[in-house]
């Protein structure tokens, strides 16, 4: 059964930073892109950042470019997203997605992060 | 990177059907096949339902049909059912390794 378990989200301060993890299980993790989007609360589901298997791909929304960074180890069968420089609309709940067909065909539960003084 | 255009709300009675358009430019709806559509459940996590525009994934009903006409998608779901009932968004492959989501329509089911 393929699975995706996000972690790492909790409450952060402005400016602050978080680094959030995706272990994935179930299937060859190295062989798929995967994808980062967020559902802040009340709001729609927003793509983030995308990686391909060997990491020689990536790519980033505009709202992230700059202060989040999207990794894997395929060894560990994790993703990883290191976010800096966190604001409140940061806020939301991250999940991780498999990629087939250029969408995201399995999805974590997602990990909630709060970003609050 | 503009969020794609999608209707807040739908609805329908059961056994209708009911089609939620997608809208976006030439840079992403209109310049890809690569438009999918997800069901949201509130708390759940959310679930492929349409890929490459009208291919649908194993286990998911044949009631539910995507299209595409230029820079607009749309979902079509026939034969609505009680469980139909959730929040549905499109999504399409911007170029240069980017996607972006629609604002999502709440689907209701009366």
């Amino acid at each position: 059964e393929v699975q995706l378990v996000e972690s790492g989200g909790g409450l952060v301060q402005p400016g602050g930073s978080l680094r959030l993890s995706c272990a994935g299980s179930g299937f060859t993790f190295s062989r798929y892109n995967v994808h980062w989007v967020r559902q802040a609360s009340g709001k729609g589901l927003e793509w983030l950042s995308y990686i391909s298997p060997s990491s020689d791909l990536i790519g980033y929304a505009d709202s992230v470019k700059g202060r989040f960074t999207i990794s894997r180890d395929n060894a560990q069968n994790s993703l990883y997203l290191q976010m800096n420089n966190l604001r409140a609309e940061d806020t939301a709940v991250y999940y991780c997605a498999r990629d087939q067909y250029w969408a995201c065909d399995y999805w974590g539960q997602g990990t909630l992060v709060t970003v609050s003084s | 990177q503009s969020a794609l255009t999608q209707p807040r709300s739908v609805s329908g009675s059961p056994g209708q059907s009911v089609t939620i358009s997608c809208t976006g430019t030439s840079s992403d709806v209109g310049g890809y096949n690569y438009v999918s559509w997800y069901q949201h459940h509130p708390g759940k996590a959310p679930k492929l339902m349409i890929h490459d525009v009208n291919e649908r994934p194993s286990g998911v009903p044949d009631r539910f049909s995507g299209s595409k006409s230029g820079t607009t998608a749309s979902l079509t779901i026939s034969g609505l059912q009680a469980e139909d009932e959730a929040n549905y968004y499109c999504c399409s492959y911007a170029g240069s390794t980017t996607w972006v989501f629609g604002g999502g329509t709440e689907l209701t089911v009366l």
